[in-house]
């Protein structure tokens, strides 16, 4: 099975900052990579699929790369609105295997 | 506007069973793969099964395989989950989630029905 770690666990910035959270895969995946974005009390919701393909409606601050094992989501500029846990998502198989998540908080 | 509405969540005791339903509606259910996933009290994230469209394709987590039994009714537009021989760490929050096609993103999600096995 696929493994997804993501670092770090926890990242505390300021309103404005720009962010950068990891995911890495134990094996390749491709261009097959998710980024949820879960709010407290909240389902998650979808922003980034296919490493780098802003769902519809997600604000354009965020943003996805990567390939293969390793893969970045970015926060152009951070926004109280944004404290949330982020997970990274493999869909290269059927399991669909999540990351631990991170969680990002305002300094 | 999609919708994904959960329930049967509840107490119940270990070794005990439990059928999950998930509702949709606004949009062609037949059409998409729908999973489950769940997230215990203060954890993250876990995929537990998934059936596709046409519901001839399925799979588990190995830590449900054999117990839980995930199927749809599209007549009915809903999803299902029945889940036998439960045990304390099955305890979680269970999404509904949708999926277009298979081997894809889960791009719709319910709010959630809590199944807390206790004694």
């Amino acid at each position: 099975d696929i493994q997804m770690t993501q670092s770090p666990s926890t990242l505390s910035a300021s309103v404005g900052d720009r962010v950068t959270l990891t995911c890495r895969a134990s094996q390749t995946v491709s261009k097959w990579l998710a980024w949820y974005q879960q709010k407290p009390g909240k389902a998650p919701q979808l922003l980034i699929f296919k490493a780098s393909t802003l769902q519809k409606g997600v604000p354009s601050r965020f943003s996805g790369s990567g390939s293969g094992t390793e893969f970045t989501l970015t926060i152009a500029s951070l926004q109280p609105d944004d404290v949330a846990i982020y997970y990274c998502q493999e869909y290269s198989t059927y399991s669909g295997t999540f990351g631990q998540g991170t969680k990002v908080e305002i300094k | 506007e999609v919708q994904l509405v959960e329930s049967g969540g509840g107490l119940v005791k270990p070794g005990g069973s439990l059928r999950l339903s998930c509702v949709a509606s606004g949009f062609a259910f037949r059409s998409f793969g729908m999973n489950w996933v769940r997230q215990a009290p203060g954890g993250g994230l876990e995929w537990v099964a998934s059936i596709n469209d046409n519901g001839g394709s399925i799979y588990y987590a190995d830590s449900v395989k054999g117990r839980f039994t995930i199927s749809r009714d599209d007549a009915e537009n809903s999803l299902f989950l029945q889940m036998h021989s439960l045990r304390a760490e099955d305890t979680a929050l269970y999404y509904c989630a949708r999926e277009e096609g298979s081997a894809n993103p889960f791009d719709y999600w319910g709010q959630g029905t809590l199944v807390t096995v206790s004694s």
